[in-house]
């Protein structure tokens, strides 16, 4: 268990729909990430937040945004969604966000869109 | 354009031998050079960072290499062993101390048999 938690385990939507997705960090850790695996693309690094503050940006496209609260928990928003979109959402988290850094990995949510 | 290649085919070894990955990227330059490993429908877990100006890490029975120069690095498992088996990914940074921008390869399956 590596202290990262996501829910939820699974989603199952339509296509044109909005969901959200949310991530606890590990306790201590300042930096949150967001990645999506799907079987063609692998795995791919979305967006970095570091205590609430946007930090890096990768493949993430304009339908999807992401933000971090206060409490440090983070929230991933998909929407207008495609089949493409159908893929596994992982959130880790990392203690000071800086390229050195080991992350951790949470469980991740399957989303299937329909 | 950016590539990180790792072996598709899968690696069959024997329980107690030395298991070698390769990871090869081009038109990269990364500070650092992480390897994790995902279990089937699991997030990945960290396993090694090496940075740029070191050749070579140990811990336990993992060794990993990092040639800038070939940019290459291998990633071995010695006394290798059934718990072994999974998909090892390879991920470049080139981020500094206040971000990382993480991109993984597709990852190579072990699998060692008893």
């Amino acid at each position: 268990d590596s202290g990262v938690t996501q829910t939820p385990k699974h989603l199952i939507t339509a296509t044109g729909q909005r969901v959200t997705l949310r991530c606890s960090p590990r306790s201590g850790d300042l930096s949150v990430y967001w990645y999506q695996q799907s079987l063609d693309q692998g795995l791919q690094f979305l967006i970095q937040y570091y205590n609430g503050e946007e930090r890096a940006k990768g493949n993430i496209l304009e339908r999807f945004s992401a933000q971090q609260f206060p409490d440090l928990h983070s929230e991933l928003n998909l929407s207008s969604l495609e089949l493409g979109d159908s893929a596994l959402y992982f959130c880790a988290s990392s203690e000071r966000g800086g390229a050195s850094d080991e992350q951790y990995f949470g469980p991740g949510t399957r989303l299937t869109v329909t | 354009s950016q590539k990180i290649e790792q072996n598709s085919e899968a690696l069959n070894i024997q329980e107690g031998k030395t298991a070698t990955l390769t990871c090869n990227y081009t038109n990269y330059s990364p500070a650092y050079l992480q390897w994790y490993r995902q279990d089937p429908g699991r997030g990945p877990v960290f396993l090694l960072l090496i940075r740029e100006n070191e050749k070579e890490k140990r811990k336990e029975r993992l060794k990993v290499t990092f040639d800038t120069t070939l940019k290459q690095s291998l990633f071995h498992i010695t006394a290798s062993q059934p718990a072994d088996s999974a998909t090892y990914l390879c991920a470049l940074d080139q981020g500094g101390s206040g971000y990382s921008t993480l991109t993984f390869g597709k990852g190579t399956m072990l699998l060692v048999s008893p």
